[in-house]
């Protein structure tokens, strides 16, 4: 398994700001995710953070808007950039070991724009 | 997409009683996974089942996988208050991707 923190859990935001949220995992992996779920919805992956690179994006989501940073093995951050209420959402981090299939969660930002 | 549907979309029951949800995706997996989450929070892995397998337990949990019918199912037995949770299926691709895609989502609640 893994231990995830991930910070902070929640937070209000004004309209037009940004919002870093910090992911830190207790020992090295190498794949990590960062999703969205938006209210009552399942969750939506943004992008894998890539250690040493750029992070790979999934359709409908793009750096200017999630950047995503990975600078070693145990840390990621997500910035939410120039927020809208429409960003207001629960953002997670996962983890997962290569070969091992299974992701293991941070305990979730609540973010809510106004 | 292979976005996997979850079925029932919620789901009350009274303690004791055993819960069933079912979860349809649509295409090629290697594997089928459960997750749970508590009141928006993370979400906690469950069970994985490999498209070779038909059936996997874990404790009070049984799953099963048809995959000529491209859908699973998770029984929870005997349920308890503290099974009152979101509980989310996710698929991967074939071709080593390892991307999960996470169906909608079964609301369940058991009251005491």
């Amino acid at each position: 398994s893994a231990v995830i923190s991930q910070k902070p859990s929640r937070d209000i935001c004004q309209r037009g700001t940004s919002l870093t949220i910090q992911c830190q995992v207790d020992s090295q992996v190498t794949m990590m995710f960062w999703y969205r779920q938006q209210p009552g919805q399942s969750l939506t992956l943004i992008a894998t953070a890539n250690q040493g690179s750029e992070a790979t994006y999934e359709s409908g989501f793009v750096i200017d808007k999630f950047p995503i940073s990975r600078p070693n093995l145990t840390f990621s951050t997500l910035t939410v950039s120039n927020m809208s209420p429409e960003d207001s959402s629960i953002y997670l981090c996962s983890v997962e070991r290569a070969g091992r299939d299974i992701q293991y969660f941070g305990a979730g930002t609540r973010l809510s724009v106004l | 997409s292979q976005q996997g549907e979850e079925d029932p979309q919620a789901l009350s029951i009274q303690e004791g009683e055993n819960a069933t949800m079912n979860c349809s995706y649509k295409t090629s997996i290697n594997n089928l996974q459960w997750y749970r989450q508590n009141s928006g929070r993370g979400l906690v892995h469950l069970i994985l089942i490999r498209s070779n397998e038909r059936e996997k337990h874990s404790g009070r949990l049984r799953v099963t996988l048809d995959t000529s019918k491209k859908s699973s199912s998770l029984l929870i037995t005997a349920s308890r208050a503290a099974d009152t949770a979101s509980y989310f299926c996710a698929t991967d691709g074939q071709g080593g991707s390892e991307k999960l895609v996470f169906g909608k989502g079964t609301k369940l609640t058991v009251n005491p």
